[in-house]
């Protein structure tokens, strides 16, 4: 049973417009999102997360949308870069503190120049 | 900055053979992770430890078990290795708290003959 879904496996986008990568997910009681990204051969690094109790975070060019009610949540980037291109992980987070994380499948961004 | 260092990118084994996997950390985490990828899968949690000694099964511990003698230092372990072990293999440590981010090592790409 997937708990968090990214139902895109790819997106391109043209160099300066807006990237918008979906999320969705079962579980009412994760407490976190987060968005990692990765490039090929080397470690998915965090970009920015969301705590359920707010709608919006945003930091610089990213920011993260979280609509509970519809248990989805979205990282927009804008401007996107050529330097975004890569694959973009979902995570929720339940309430332990194991922080233990729960990760979608993924979404391979392709920024075109 | 939080390093998380895997002993090995690339490894290459025959099936049957007992693998290790190395993972050092140098932010004094208490909680620490192994996961492997693959494609349209996402991020599959193997197994985690929230302190020395302490494990916790993960989504997919068959065929896996780990080690935590020292609280910088968690390895993984295939005890017969299998072809459907061939994967990428990442470790994290981190996430405790509040929206902590969980920080990965760059990965190592095992393969299974």
């Amino acid at each position: 049973d997937q708990q968090v879904k990214q139902n895109s496996p790819s997106l391109s986008v043209q160099e300066g417009r807006i990237s918008i990568l979906n999320c969705d997910y079962t579980n009412s009681m994760f407490d976190y999102f987060l968005w990692y990204k990765k490039y090929p051969a080397e470690g998915p690094t965090f970009l920015i997360s969301i705590s359920s109790i707010k709608d919006k975070n945003e930091d610089g060019r990213f920011t993260v949308f979280l609509n509970k009610s519809a248990k989805h949540l979205s990282l927009h980037i804008v401007p996107s870069q050529p330097g975004d291109s890569a694959v973009y992980f979902c995570a929720a987070k339940g309430s332990s503190n194991t922080g233990k994380l729960i990760f979608g499948q993924g979404t391979t961004l392709q920024v075109k120049p | 900055d939080v390093k998380v260092t895997q002993s090995s990118r690339y490894l290459v084994k025959r099936t049957g053979e007992k693998v290790f996997l190395e993972c050092v950390q140098d932010m004094d985490h208490e909680n620490m992770f192994w996961y492997r990828q693959d494609p349209g899968l996402g991020l599959r949690l193997i197994y985690f430890s929230y302190d020395v000694k302490m494990k916790e099964k993960g989504d997919i511990p068959e065929g896996y078990s780990v080690s935590r003698e020292k609280k910088e230092r968690f390895s993984l372990i295939l005890e017969s290795a299998s072809t459907n072990q061939t994967s990428m293999y990442l470790c994290a440590s981190g996430g405790y708290g509040e929206g902590q981010p969980q920080h990965f090592g760059d990965g190592t790409r095992l393969s299974i003959l």
